[in-house]
């Protein structure tokens, strides 16, 4: 089955501590994409990667770091410079051209304590 | 800038009743996409439609309608005969191709409500 896998479903972290969420994708996407929802503000970006060894930062970057290493995995580092990490955080990809449409991961909720 | 708004945070309606979600954008460019996505409780977002900017024709897929109309700047979503298994957010979602190729704007949603 082609798709998006995202684990894990829940993550729990103490305050201070960085985490990593994974994302793979089958689909064999060129662009792979971030974003963070909050209640309420809809799906805001945080990076995107339209190759390998390529990223560029979304609307709220600050604190969180990317690498993309394999086309099929494009994992999000949550750093501890991020002020407010506990949210739900859902994982995209789509062809090689970005304004095309997104396919989604199930999403991994964050919760930082 | 691009921008879209969907002024409708909550709805609530009884099943089989019609339902209209509200999109409006913004965006300087000529050539755009216009999207809708689902999210079920699950938090999946499921893709339903792409509509470019030149084709204004309305599209109907089985319950679902959406109306683009390119000079209110808005692509408004029906739900005809509305069931419980529609009760999600809607997102309506906006990209730019002819300022780089931008990723998708996203609203902030509509939590739609229908009820048995």
């Amino acid at each position: 089955d082609g798709g998006i896998t995202q684990s894990p479903k829940y993550l729990f972290r103490k305050e201070g501590q960085n985490v990593t969420l994974s994302c793979e994708q089958n689909l064999n996407h060129d662009a792979m994409y971030w974003y963070r929802q909050d209640p309420g503000q809809g799906l805001r970006l945080i990076y995107y990667s339209q190759i390998v060894n390529d990223f560029q930062k979304g609307d709220i970057a600050e604190g969180y770091s990317v690498s993309r290493e394999k086309k099929e995995s494009f994992p999000l580092t949550v750093t501890s410079a991020q002020k407010n990490p506990t949210a739900f955080y859902l994982c995209a990809s789509s062809t090689g051209t970005p304004s095309y449409e997104q396919y989604f991961g199930p999403g991994t909720r964050l919760t930082v304590t | 800038a691009q921008k879209v708004t969907q002024a409708q945070t909550e709805i609530s309606v009884v099943e089989k009743e019609d339902v209209t979600l509200d999109c409006v954008y913004e965006t300087r460019d000529t050539t755009y996409y216009l999207f809708w996505y689902k999210q079920p409780p699950s938090g999946e977002l499921v893709f339903l439609i792409r509509r470019n900017s030149f084709d204004e024709q309305n599209e109907i897929s089985g319950r679902y309608s959406w109306n683009f109309q390119k000079s209110t700047s808005s692509f408004n979503f029906t739900i005809t005969a509305s069931q419980v298994v529609d009760s999600a957010v809607y997102f309506c979602a906006l990209s730019e191709r002819n300022s780089g190729n931008t990723p998708l704007v996203f609203g902030k949603g509509t939590r739609l409500s229908v009820i048995a």
